[in-house]
């Protein structure tokens, strides 16, 4: 059974500050990792994917995989109220892109002016 | 020049009733999906399909079957609503080989 980990806050972080989400995930044949930001009654919005193990950084976010911890992160840096949202972890198993994404509960993060 | 759209974005209907929902997407993708988002926010895969062919099916009910006239279209018929099925689905596309996936705006169903 593929599950995936988040805790679900809320996660609150002043404006500025940095907001660090985490996930785990329990298969290790997972191969690829998505981060996603969605707006309440909005749809999942991609703002990160990482495949392989350490940092990947744009922009504003980094997001830090450690396949053999099983643990993905999301780092966004000078937190902006606009960030407030709720963040998806996400993974694929196996390397091609035919199958589904196995999501997490997601976290909801708030930016405090 | 949407991505990925969807139709109806609201569905309000009485139970024991059957409806559609169409997905659309003009990226050129080969693989489509359909998600679906409970009340407790919850996205869990229900069905994909790679060049007409359907890839996986998780324990989806068989009142729930997804058609593909062709690459760039992926509806999804219910039949016999029952109240559980409210939700909000999601249509999403992808590559093949590629990974990342890119979701429509969603249509919120309602069975009462």
């Amino acid at each position: 059974q593929k599950e995936v980990e988040q805790n679900s806050g809320p996660l609150s972080v002043p404006e500025g500050a940095i907001a660090s989400l985490n996930c785990t995930y329990s298969d290790r044949g997972s191969q690829s990792f998505f981060w996603y930001r969605q707006y309440s009654g909005k749809s999942p919005e991609l703002i990160m994917f990482i495949y392989s193990n350490g940092d990947k950084e744009d922009g504003r976010f980094t997001a830090q995989l450690n396949k053999a911890s099983q643990y993905v992160s999301l780092l966004i840096r000078d937190s902006q109220p606009s960030d407030s949202a709720t963040y998806l972890c996400a993974v694929n198993i196996g390397g091609g892109g035919a199958d589904g994404l196995t999501f997490g509960k997601g976290t909801h993060l708030i930016i405090q002016p | 020049d949407t991505a990925v759209s969807q139709t109806p974005k609201y569905l309000v209907t009485q139970m024991g009733n059957d409806k559609s929902i169409k997905c659309e997407q003009n990226l050129g993708h080969d693989t489509m999906y359909w998600y679906k988002q409970d009340s407790k926010k919850f996205l869990k895969i229900m069905f994909s399909y790679n060049n007409k062919e359907l890839i996986i099916n998780e324990t989806v009910p068989n009142r729930f079957s997804p058609k593909s006239p062709d690459k760039a279209h992926l509806n999804l018929h219910i039949n016999s609503l029952e109240l559980g099925d409210s939700a909000v689905y999601f249509c999403a596309s992808s590559q093949p080989s590629g990974r990342e996936q890119f979701f429509g705006p969603g249509t919120r169903l309602t069975v009462l």
